[in-house]
């Protein structure tokens, strides 16, 4: 079946560190890749998505390429705030498939 | 567009009641709709699938008898906890399906969540 595996954290960064978070995926045919962003005691908001291989999906400055030779799908910002200290989920889905969430990771970001 | 809502967005119960929460697509009709479970700093638990007008499918180990959902409508699910226990105290989440299927990935709008403690 679908899984997604994603790294762990916490992550602890300073203020306008660069961010990668990790994440490969298993799955079947063509998955579309979300990256999911979740702030503190709300539900989970759209970050970035990408439908097919080589795709790059891209907003408020991060960035997920949708790499289907090395199944990855990692979350970067070149240069990261306090206001993005959150949980990122990676998942996969699309079509007829149910969303298939990563573990989460914790970013913290330190002023 | 596309703004799921949900009501309670917090709500403290006694163990042995029954609670409800209501999940609303505001700005289109959901074909389906899912509700799922999070503990604390732990990722998104699908329990169930809501088709409208038909049987919610739930998830292995989930208990239909006591999470009972209702897709009344295209715009509403409701999601009751029936005698509720502590370990029922939760973040529960729904999320929606667009009817009309201008994400042509299927793409799920979710809803803020809702806090269940019960006392």
């Amino acid at each position: 079946g679908d899984s997604v595996t994603q790294m762990e954290g916490p992550v602890t960064l300073s203020e306008e560190a660069f961010l990668t978070i990790n994440c490969t995926y298993t799955a079947t045919g063509y998955p579309s890749l979300f990256w999911y962003v979740q702030y503190p005691g709300e539900g989970l908001q759209l970050l970035l998505k990408a439908t097919k291989a080589d795709d790059k999906g891209s907003n408020k400055g991060f960035e997920a390429t949708y790499r289907k030779e090395t199944t990855s799908f990692h979350l970067e910002k070149g240069s990261v705030q306090v206001s993005d200290s959150a949980v990122y989920f990676c998942a996969l889905g699309g079509s007829a498939r149910q969303l298939t969430f990563g573990s989460g990771t914790q970013l913290t970001v330190l002023p | 567009g596309a703004v799921v809502s949900q009501h309670p967005s917090w709500v403290i119960c006694k163990s042995g009641t029954s609670v409800k929460i209501e999940c609303r697509s505001l700005d289109f009709q959901a074909t389906t709709m899912f509700w799922y479970r999070q503990f604390p700093k732990q990722s998104l638990m699908l329990m169930a699938t809501s088709n409208e007008g038909s049987k919610a499918t739930y998830e292995q180990g989930v208990e239909k008898d006591k999470f009972l959902i209702n897709h009344a409508s295209l715009t509403l699910s409701t999601l009751t906890v029936t005698s509720a226990h502590p370990e029922d105290s939760s973040f529960y989440i729904c999320s929606a399906r667009d009817r009309s299927g201008r994400s042509s990935y299927n793409e799920q709008f979710f809803g803020p969540g809702t806090r269940l403690t019960v006392l």
